[in-house]
Formats: structure tokens, C-alpha cells, sequence
């Protein structure tokens, strides 16, 4: 049991590039979500999905796309990424689209250049 | 719009001392969680507080939640070295589909 996956661990990236960060979890959660870290900040929302089949925008949606291809897997998307979007990407899953016990992944530190 | 704050946003504290992080969120919710960070890791779950009143404690953390005061404290005892972490507190939104996170109190537990 892995609990919450993530690839790739770094990525570095020229702007105007894109890149589709993973996410897998297998404890059968039926919600997903993918946050944001920047430096000494809180996570913020970027788009999350309550069930296989659905996707909603969080806090910080812009520039980001992301696939809920089946239950287990969420994935992100940025099509031409900016160096505003250097952060540390991290994925989080829950039983049902209640919060409680959300499991967060390892994360992705993601640098745009 | 729903903000959340937390202080102090560093604490460097001797081990065998007690204090306690605030906080602080600027709309009505019932529900309010703590997470523990390690340097380049991922969250940790601490604490869940689903109603006013929420006690929880383990170890040498205690957290409680106060919703009429919109108040939420993570009070540690007797510290060690290894509660040397950086804890948020996250509060979840009335539809429940959403965290929005404080930013943070780095805790440095000296000997």
C-alpha cells in the first residue's frame, strides 16, 4: 500500500515548455486534489476532482489544466509554464469529498526558468 | 472570502517549555485541521476538529477549536527537539470541498 504517488520528484523547465505532473493513489478515495507551496506559504487549491468524472477549479486555476482519468489517477497539466509557477506541487486524496483525512503525496518541486 | 492566519510564523523555543500557536480564520466554519511539515517532505495529518468545543490531544500537542471565536490553538508541552517542524492549520469552507491553509508557524525546538 503506497498510499499517494507522485512523478516526477524535480522537474526543470524552460518557459513557454510543457509537462503533465502524476498522481496515483491506491486506497480506493473516491477525491483528489492537486495544491501549491510556495516558499514559506500554506498550500493553496488548484483544482481538485470529488469523484472519477469531475473536476473543479480551487484557488489558483490559471495557467493549469488537469484529467481525472480514472479512479486512482490525477493528473496536472501545464501547457506553457512560467517562472510564476516554480512551486512545490503536491497531490492529496480523501475518501469522499468530505476533507477529513486528507492524504497528501510526496510532492513535485517544480522550477521554471 | 475565507483567510486564515496563524502566529507566530517562527517560534525558536528551549526544550521542557510550553507555548502555544494561534489560529485565526475570517469566516464561519465547523471544521479545522493541523498539519505537521518536515523539512522537503509532505504533510503530515495531526488533528481534525469537527465542532466548537473540539479537543484533541496527542503526545505533547494539544489543539483545540473555538468557532464562535473563529479560533483554533496548538499548544505544545514540555518541548523536544523532535516536534522541530513547520505546523499549518487548514480550515474548510462552508460547501466542504475546499481547504485554505494558513501560512505556517515554523517551530525550531532548541536543547
Amino acid at each position: 500500500n503506497a498510499g499517494v504517488t507522485q512523478t516526477p520528484k524535480f522537474q526543470v523547465l524552460k518557459t513557454g515548455q510543457s509537462m503533465t505532473l502524476q498522481c496515483a493513489q491506491d486506497m480506493n478515495h473516491n477525491s483528489m486534489y492537486w495544491y501549491r507551496q510556495d516558499p514559506g506559504m500554506g498550500l493553496r487549491l488548484i483544482y481538485y476532482s470529488a469523484s472519477e468524472g469531475t473536476t473543479d477549479k480551487g484557488e489558483v486555476p490559471n495557467g493549469y489544466n488537469v484529467s481525472r482519468l480514472n479512479k486512482r489517477e490525477f493528473s496536472l497539466r501545464l501547457e506553457s509554464a512560467a517562472p510564476s509557477q516554480t512551486s512545490v506541487y503536491f497531490c492529496a486524496s480523501s475518501v469522499t469529498d468530505s476533507l477529513y483525512e486528507q492524504y497528501f503525496g510526496p510532492g513535485t518541486r517544480l522550477t521554471v526558468t | 472570502e475565507l483567510k486564515v492566519e496563524q502566529n507566530p510564523l517562527f517560534l525558536s523555543m528551549q526544550e521542557g517549555k510550553n507555548y502555544t500557536i494561534y489560529c485565526n480564520y475570517s469566516t464561519t466554519s465547523d471544521r479545522l485541521y493541523w498539519y505537521r511539515q518536515d523539512p522537503g517532505k509532505s504533510l503530515e495529518s495531526l488533528f481534525v476538529l469537527l465542532s466548537n468545543g473540539a479537543v484533541k490531544q496527542e503526545g505533547r500537542l494539544m489543539a483545540s477549536l473555538d468557532t464562535k471565536a473563529r479560533l483554533s490553538t496548538l499548544h505544545i508541552t514540555a518541548a523536544v527537539h523532535d516536534l522541530s517542524a513547520t505546523y499549518f492549520c487548514a480550515v474548510e469552507n462552508n460547501a466542504g470541498n475546499m481547504l485554505t491553509f494558513g501560512g505556517g508557524t515554523r517551530l525550531m525546538v532548541k536543547p
